[in-house]
């Protein structure tokens, strides 16, 4: 069974830090997700990891893929309080049957 | 920008009663997801479909759950016989690509 760990769970950070949220899979896959979501809200697509390697960045955001690992990265840079959201990681094992991880709630502070 | 919409936006059923969920996909895609959130907890995976049948399902898509495509646009999630642990929000997603996906804002499902 897969299983897909987020950590850390919860994080509060300063406006303009920068930090990274990750993202370990238990069982090999070759395509992983991120979405955000905001509370009470659907979810919003951020990123498609295709392969080992690969690097997607969108604005303050910055996701990466080490297959090899097991492992990808949401890597936030100089945060602004909009960024406040949940973060899940999501693994795709085949067939677009996606596990998800926990979720990481950010709070960007002022 | 072309959505996906779902509704009710919120529902509340007895238990033991039937609920369907409606979904209208973006008119191009191809691929269709069903998933739920229970309040707090992560997103689980219900099912997919494509080309008018389920390609994938989760263990908990189990025979109370049914999916049907009855028009050509619309996407529906039947609930048969609902039990409290079934109130969530269940959101509808789709994709042409297996790319990025379009999720809806979701039907908060109450059983009471």
């Amino acid at each position: 069974e897969l299983k897909v760990e987020q950590n850390p769970l919860f994080l509060s950070m300063q406006e303009g830090k920068n930090y990274t949220i990750y993202c370990n899979y238990s069982t090999t896959s070759d395509r992983l997700y991120w979405y955000r979501q905001d509370p009470g809200k659907s979810l919003e697509s951020l990123f498609v990891l295709l392969s080992n390697g690969a690097v997607k960045q969108e604005g303050r955001l910055m996701a990466s893929l080490d297959t090899k690992a097991r492992l990808s990265t949401l890597h936030i840079t100089a945060a602004v309080h909009d960024l406040s959201a949940t973060y899940f990681c999501a693994v795709d094992m085949g067939g677009n049957k996606l596990v998800f991880g926990a979720g990481t709630i950010l709070r960007v502070k002022s | 920008e072309p959505e996906v919409t779902q509704t009710p936006s919120h529902q509340v059923t007895q238990m033991g009663q039937e609920v369907i969920l409606r979904c209208v996909p973006i008119s191009n895609h191809l691929y269709f997801y069903w998933y739920r959130q229970i309040l707090g907890q992560k997103v689980e995976f219900l099912v997919s479909f494509y080309n008018n049948e389920i390609s994938e399902k989760s263990e908990i898509f189990d025979d109370q759950f049914s999916v049907e495509r009855p028009d050509g646009s619309n996407f529906t999630l039947k609930i048969r016989s609902t039990k409290l642990e079934d109130s969530a929000m269940y959101f509808c997603a789709s994709t042409n690509t297996r790319d990025r996906d379009t999720f809806g804002s979701g039907t908060r499902l109450t059983v009471v």
